[in-house]
């Protein structure tokens, strides 16, 4: 099936940092969204986008639908504690109905 | 507005045993999709449903099987369970048919001796 690669698969970062990650496709998308899932939990709806170029936030976070169609990234700005957690991009790819998920980047935050 | 909700949260059983999975979605939410999580797998789309229909159907076997009511409500049976069904399933709710901007109830976390 199609398949999103999500990078890093993992990131340790210091309390404070920028945090950046992306998803990649070969495929054209419509909708892009990012989802963080905290451990034994579901995935929460960070943001969605819907156009291409599309650039939102939401607090410390923003997300981008890239101008190809093909790509989303989401930056977090002065990483705290509360922000570790599995960020899970999804896309809902052109004249299809089902999501597709990336396979998530781990995001680990040193105090 | 209530999010989605699942019950139970976590269950326990053993290999050839049947079980059965319920998702209440936001109010106002017609469509309901089911997805089984594992740590090698990832998210694995399994079915979703919407006005009582199943739509839409991933690659799973014929023990996953699942169903809407008339509002809105959903389960999901899984039949002769096996080790590897140990997962954490996960439902979501979305306004309409398509699955965009999907939300996520909190899982069952299904454990198969």
């Amino acid at each position: 099936g199609q398949q999103l690669n999500q990078s890093p698969q993992s990131m340790f970062i210091q309390e404070g940092e920028d945090v950046s990650m992306n998803c990649t496709s070969s495929s054209i998308f419509n909708t892009w969204l990012w989802y963080k899932q905290d451990p034994g939990e579901g995935p929460v709806l960070l943001i969605a986008l819907y156009k291409a170029g599309e650039l939102t936030s939401n607090g410390r976070l923003t997300a981008q639908f890239g101008i190809t169609r093909k790509d989303s990234f989401l930056n977090i700005s002065a990483s705290i504690p509360s922000d570790v957690g599995i960020y899970f991009c999804a896309g809902q790819l052109e004249g299809a109905q089902k999501l597709v998920f990336g396979q998530g980047t781990r995001l680990t935050i040193n105090p | 507005k209530a999010g989605v909700t699942q019950t139970p949260r976590y269950l326990i059983k053993t290999r050839g045993q049947q079980v059965t999975l319920s998702c209440s979605p936001i109010s106002g939410h017609r469509s309901v999709s089911w997805y089984q999580q594992t740590p090698g797998q990832g998210l694995q789309f399994l079915f979703e449903y919407f006005s009582e229909t199943q739509r839409n159907k991933g690659n799973f076997p014929g023990r996953f099987s699942g169903r809407q009511f008339s509002n809105s409500r959903s389960e999901m049976n899984v039949s002769t369970l096996e080790l590897g069904d140990s997962a954490l399933y996960l439902c979501a709710s979305s306004f309409r048919l398509g699955q965009e901007t999907q939300y996520f109830g909190p899982g069952t976390r299904l454990l198969v001796l």
